[in-house]
């Protein structure tokens, strides 16, 4: 079956301009997380949905980053005035259900340069 | 909150020969652990988890790791290592009744032939 699917796999943009990413989760799991991926770094989170509905979105940096997931599936990760520090690869991962026993599966990312 | 060191960012070891990637954590609550592997030019996987019962888990492709409460550490082992080894790997931690993990920086692995 299909693994985790991010879209597009590489985004440029300018200082300033407003961006979306696509992540189509495995079907059939209900959690969906988005991870931040700087240069060097671990993956940092961002936002967690069960369903349609964020259960946790501390780890959104400030009110730039919006994310939805309307119907439970795919979900879209907004970023608005986007920054030279936004450059990052962005992952979506998704595991069968909440909790540690259901491994999330990551996918391949998107490569943000914001110019 | 959680936090994760892995004080080793590139490991070159012999191929054929042990291998040890260090791994501490810091909670102020019980936590899950997790060691995830990335090779070259693919997304994360997960190698192995410690979420209770053992304190020594195994992957299916010969790693090892022992959860060690005393000292806040998840060290991950294997005997032999071979060139298909060659990847990043992360250390990871959740806090019992919360989703996210916490993830450290990495530890470059490269096999030398």
């Amino acid at each position: 079956g299909a693994g985790v699917s991010q879209t597009p796999s590489n985004k440029v943009t300018e200082k300033g301009k407003y961006v979306e990413l696509r992540c189509d989760p495995i079907s059939g799991h209900t959690a969906l997380y988005w991870y931040r991926q700087s240069l060097g770094q671990g993956p940092e989170f961002l936002i967690y949905f069960q369903g349609t509905g964020a259960a946790d979105d501390s780890g959104l940096p400030n009110d730039r980053f919006f994310a939805v997931r309307p119907e439970g599936s795919v979900s879209t990760l907004k970023i608005q005035r986007t920054e030279r520090g936004d450059s990052a690869v962005y992952l979506c991962a998704s595991s069968l259900d909440r909790g540690p026993y259901n491994e999330q599966f990551f996918g391949p990312g998107t490569r943000l340069t914001v110019l | 909150a959680q936090s994760v060191t892995q004080l080793d960012s590139q490991v070159p070891v012999f191929e054929e020969a042990p291998v040890e990637l260090r791994c501490n954590y810091s909670s102020s609550v019980s936590v899950y652990l997790f060691w995830y592997v990335q090779y070259p030019n693919q997304g994360l996987q997960l190698l192995l988890k410690y979420l209770s019962g053992s304190t020594l888990v195994e992957s299916i492709n010969g790693f090892e790791a022992e959860f060690n409460k005393s000292q806040t550490s998840f060290h991950l082992r294997k005997p032999s290592v071979h060139i298909s080894d060659t990847a990043e790997y992360f250390c990871a931690v959740s806090a019992f009744g919360n989703e996210k993990l916490t993830f450290g920086t990495g530890t470059r692995l490269t096999i030398i032939p």
